[in-house]
């Protein structure tokens, strides 16, 4: 069965530094990998997904994230971050001919000014 | 863009009472899904629906039902609903394909049982 692990629960950065999320996932073959994020009242909008290819997925709002098949990761990444990135963050994984994804617990981010 | 909508943002209903929550999508996706989403639990799936007519439980189908008579409309039910059903309820769609799709969501509803 596929599982997905958040470490964290809830991170808190300054405006303008870099962030990092953790994804570590379970999964028996090539997984499909995602990263949702959930501003406050609203549903999940899809930051970016990774299939094959290219190890480095480059998404939306300037986030980018790595699959690193030897440590079961998809670590979520961006270089500066804004204000209005404080939200929550959901890892996903699916297998590759089923609709069904498995989220993760998710991580809060609190941006501090 | 893919557009999910949910027929309420809020819910009250009172225990004991039959909770019908609707969900509609515009792009005529084949997979449909609810989720219920509480803190420190994330997104837990309830039903999941590849088809008209067909469904799947998810991990907590206990004491939801769910209909989808029509491609675009998935409605989940609360046969008797109970105070610990008090949760955000999501719900969303996504492309059949020979790949894994990602998931359009809706806004959610956050249903509270008195």
């Amino acid at each position: 069965a596929q599982s997905v692990t958040q470490p964290d629960i809830h991170i808190t950065v300054s405006e303008g530094a870099s962030l990092e999320l953790r994804c570590n996932y379970s999964y028996g073959a090539t997984p499909y990998l995602f990263w949702y994020v959930q501003s406050p009242g609203q549903g999940l909008q899809l930051l970016l997904k990774y299939f094959s290819g290219d190890t480095l997925v480059q998404g939306i709002k300037g986030f980018e994230a790595e699959f690193k098949r030897s440590q079961s990761s998809f670590n979520l990444r961006k270089p500066s971050v804004h204000w209005s990135d404080a939200a929550e963050y959901f890892c996903a994984v699916g297998a590759w001919n089923a609709g069904k994804s498995t989220f993760g617990d998710g991580t809060t981010l609190t941006v501090k000014p | 863009d893919v557009k999910v909508t949910q027929s309420s943002r809020y819910l009250v209903k009172r225990t004991g009472e039959k909770v019908f929550l609707e969900c509609v999508q515009d792009m005529d996706h084949e997979n449909m899904f609810w989720y219920r989403q509480d803190p420190g639990l994330g997104l837990r799936l309830i039903y999941f629906s590849y088809d008209v007519k067909m469904k799947e439980k998810g991990d907590i189908p206990e004491g939801y039902s769910v209909s989808r008579e029509k491609k675009e409309r998935f409605s989940l039910i609360l046969e008797s609903a109970s105070t610990n059903q008090t949760s955000m309820y999501l719900c969303a769609s996504s492309l059949i394909s020979n790949s894994n799709q990602p998931q359009h969501f809706g806004d959610g509803t956050r249903l509270s049982i008195l």
